[in-house]
């Protein structure tokens, strides 16, 4: 079993729509917890990154955390065709910018 | 704030020759600095964290001799990349940590060997 899971998509949502984007993970020590977009061939972009169980929002975007299940979400409310990108969810149990495991990506596109 | 810039962008080169790349924090100081690499359809692998003024850390399976990082200051790290193959054809990416928190990526470098 893969360390981070995500699904890779692609993931087509009309736009306006409310995009979920999601990841598992199997190592219960993880405690920071970030998204990232990456427009294709450029670095990825850190997006919002939370610490331990919550929810944290930042614009359009709600990032949220369950421990318990092992699982991390990224909500994109009124989704815009410039949302198209791939979406990485990334995870440490020392820090921010440590031994950071990364999830796939899903490849997001938003249709006008 | 916290940009990191990278360079190139994109290069060719001829299988055995050795390759540079750049990553500059231009707006902090960059004490920490990681390299990834990234192959089509795959997740950012880190290949190595390198402090400045110290050796770099590799991770298991990454050739230290083959890939050669040098952190001499805060504000600029660089891979070498030598005697590249075709293999080491990638998407090479860097970044660095940030006091706040998470960590600002440079754009990548496209390196095709031929």
């Amino acid at each position: 079993q893969k360390e981070v899971e995500q699904d890779p998509g692609p993931l087509s949502v009309p736009e306006g729509a409310i995009v979920s984007l999601n990841c598992t993970y199997s190592n219960s020590a993880f405690q920071y917890f970030m998204w990232y977009r990456q427009y294709s061939r450029k670095g990825p972009e850190l997006l919002m990154y939370t610490y331990s169980s919550g929810n944290k929002e930042d614009g359009r975007f709600t990032a949220q955390v369950d421990k318990s299940s092992k699982y991390i979400s990224l909500f994109i409310r009124d989704s815009q065709p410039s949302d198209s990108a791939t979406y990485l969810c990334a995870m440490s149990a020392i820090g921010y910018g440590q031994n950071f495991v990364f999830g796939p990506g899903t490849r997001l596109s938003v249709l006008p | 704030g916290a940009v990191v810039s990278q360079h190139p962008s994109r290069v060719i080169c001829k299988s055995g020759t050795s390759v540079k790349i750049e990553c500059r924090s231009l707006d902090f100081q960059a004490t920490t600095m990681f390299w990834y690499r990234q192959f089509p359809k795959q997740s950012l692998m880190l290949m190595a964290t390198s402090n400045e003024g110290s050796k770099a850390t590799y991770e298991q399976g990454v050739e230290k001799d083959k890939f050669l990082i040098n952190h001499a200051s805060l504000t600029l790290s660089t891979l070498t990349v030598t005697s590249a193959h075709p293999e080491d054809s990638s998407f090479y990416i860097c970044s660095g940590s940030l006091i706040r928190g998470g960590y600002t990526f440079g754009s990548g470098t496209r390196l095709t060997v031929v």
